[in-house]
């Protein structure tokens, strides 16, 4: 098993739609909480950080960490074809180590 | 630059032969990461130079794979001997924060194809 398990794709939502976005991780040490976006042929972007269980919001983009289930999630509100990426999640664990373990990823396609 | 540079961007090789992928962090960031990413796979990290040296090379897959720093700037991954299943695109990421997982800036990546 994977530390990191994230919701297989691809996943195909109309312009407007709600869209839920989930992973799962086993390792208690992780202690903080990513959503990368990557476009095609580029790198991974951060859209979201945070260390604590709970919800952060930015825009249109809510980030929720629930430690108790190992459970975090991203919502994107009025979702755009702009917003048509890879969504990854990341995790990172407390303490001098920096290296961050991400899901694998799901692909997004908002339809106009 | 205003972002990490990697080149070249794209590198086909035949089996066997040695490779080179260059990475030009942003100015001033002391930490530097590789990353490498198959396809429809996430990244998967390598090594991690905080200035220098090597703080963390854990995830390099064997002694064919080595990274070097010379002057706390620029980064040279090395592939000797590469094989297929080397196949894949190679991130570089720089950050200002040494020790944490925020800040990272992530290049556009190598895409290696081993023919």
């Amino acid at each position: 098993q994977k530390e990191v398990e994230q919701d297989p794709g691809p996943l195909s939502v109309p312009e407007g739609a709600i869209v839920s976005l989930n992973c799962t991780y086993s390792n208690s040490a992780f202690q903080y909480f990513m959503w990368y976006r990557q476009y095609s042929r580029k790198g991974p972007e951060l859209l979201m950080y945070t260390y604590s269980s709970g919800n952060k919001e930015d825009g249109r983009f809510t980030a929720q960490v629930d430690k108790s289930s190992k459970y975090i999630s991203l919502f994107i509100r009025d979702s755009q074809p702009s917003d048509s990426a890879t969504y990854l999640c990341a995790m990172g664990k407390a303490g001098a180590n920096s290296k961050l373990t991400f899901g694998k990823g799901i692909t997004l396609s908002v339809r106009p | 630059g205003a972002g990490v540079s990697q080149t070249p961007s794209n590198k086909v090789t035949e089996k066997g032969k040695y490779v080179e992928l260059r990475c030009d962090p942003i100015s001033g960031h002391t930490a530097l990461y590789w990353y490498r990413q198959s396809l429809g796979q996430g990244p998967e990290f390598l090594i991690y130079f905080q200035g220098t040296g090597a703080a963390d090379d854990s995830g390099l897959p064997n002694d064919r794979f080595f990274a070097v720093r010379p002057e706390g700037s620029v980064s040279t991954l090395k592939i000797q001997r590469t094989e297929r299943g080397d196949s894949a695109v190679y991130l570089c990421a720089s950050s200002p924060f040494q020790g944490s997982s925020y800040g990272y800036t992530f290049g556009s990546g190598t895409r290696l194809t081993v023919v």
